[in-house]
């Protein structure tokens, strides 16, 4: 049972690209949440998805920022015009939905904004 | 919205202590409280959670105690390991109860290393 799969791993973008980040949640799992974690910093709650839904959105930037999870395929955090107060640790969560709210992390994709 | 502070910053433990980490949280609506641990370049891990119906959980050297007329919740790791050494985030959330606000608001962290 594989566990939560992001990728890039790592990922290298100069300041006024787009980064495209994938999640694929565990399977069996329904609910996708994406947290940003700041060098040396604890994690930041950013948005929270369900299929083709999103439930909570209250701690992602208005501008430039913008989450989706489809029906088919991975849930994509999007970045457009990357700025280097951007560069962070961008995790991924799951949890099955329903009674059970125990979230697993993927490993993470590092951005690294030059 | 929530606010979770989380003490220590860092924790320095002789091999075979105990460590406690403690922390407390604002919204008195949560009902959920995990704690994580994370080794440096690695994803949070799950190590135990504790549900607002119950005081105290424990799994083998980890033990949580929540006490919510306080609002504050405590990680208690004995018999220290030096593989214990890690950075341990305490977090917290309304939970399933209530549909739409499973997000986890997160403590600062605290960076506990083991002195072999």
């Amino acid at each position: 049972n594989a566990g939560v799969m992001q990728n890039p791993r790592h990922l290298v973008r100069r300041r006024g690209q787009e980064a495209r980040l994938r999640c694929s949640p565990m399977k069996g799992h329904s609910h996708v949440y994406w947290y940003r974690q700041l060098p040396e910093e604890g994690l930041k709650f950013m948005v929270y998805l369900q299929k083709e839904n999103i439930i909570d959105e209250s701690g992602m930037p208005k501008e430039r920022f913008s989450a989706e999870f489809p029906k088919e395929g991975p849930s994509i955090l999007r970045i457009q015009q990357v700025v280097r107060g951007d560069s962070a640790a961008y995790f991924c969560a799951s949890s099955p939905g329903g009674s059970e709210e125990t979230q697993y992390f993927g490993p993470g994709t590092r951005l690294l904004v030059l | 919205g929530e606010n979770v502070e989380q003490h220590p910053s860092t924790l320095s433990v002789q091999e075979g202590d105990s460590a406690v980490i403690k922390c407390t949280y604002s919204d008195s609506a949560s009902n959920y409280f995990p704690w994580y641990k994370q080794e440096l370049g690695k994803r949070p891990q799950l190590i135990i959670d504790i549900r607002s119906n119950v005081g105290e959980k424990k799994d083998q050297r980890i033990a949580v105690t929540l006490n919510k007329t306080a609002k504050h919740f405590s990680l208690h790791i004995t018999e220290t390991q030096p593989e214990d050494s890690a950075v341990y985030f305490c977090a917290a959330s309304i939970g399933a109860i209530h549909f739409g606000n499973e997000k986890l608001t997160f403590g600062t962290g605290t960076r506990l290393t083991i002195i072999p």
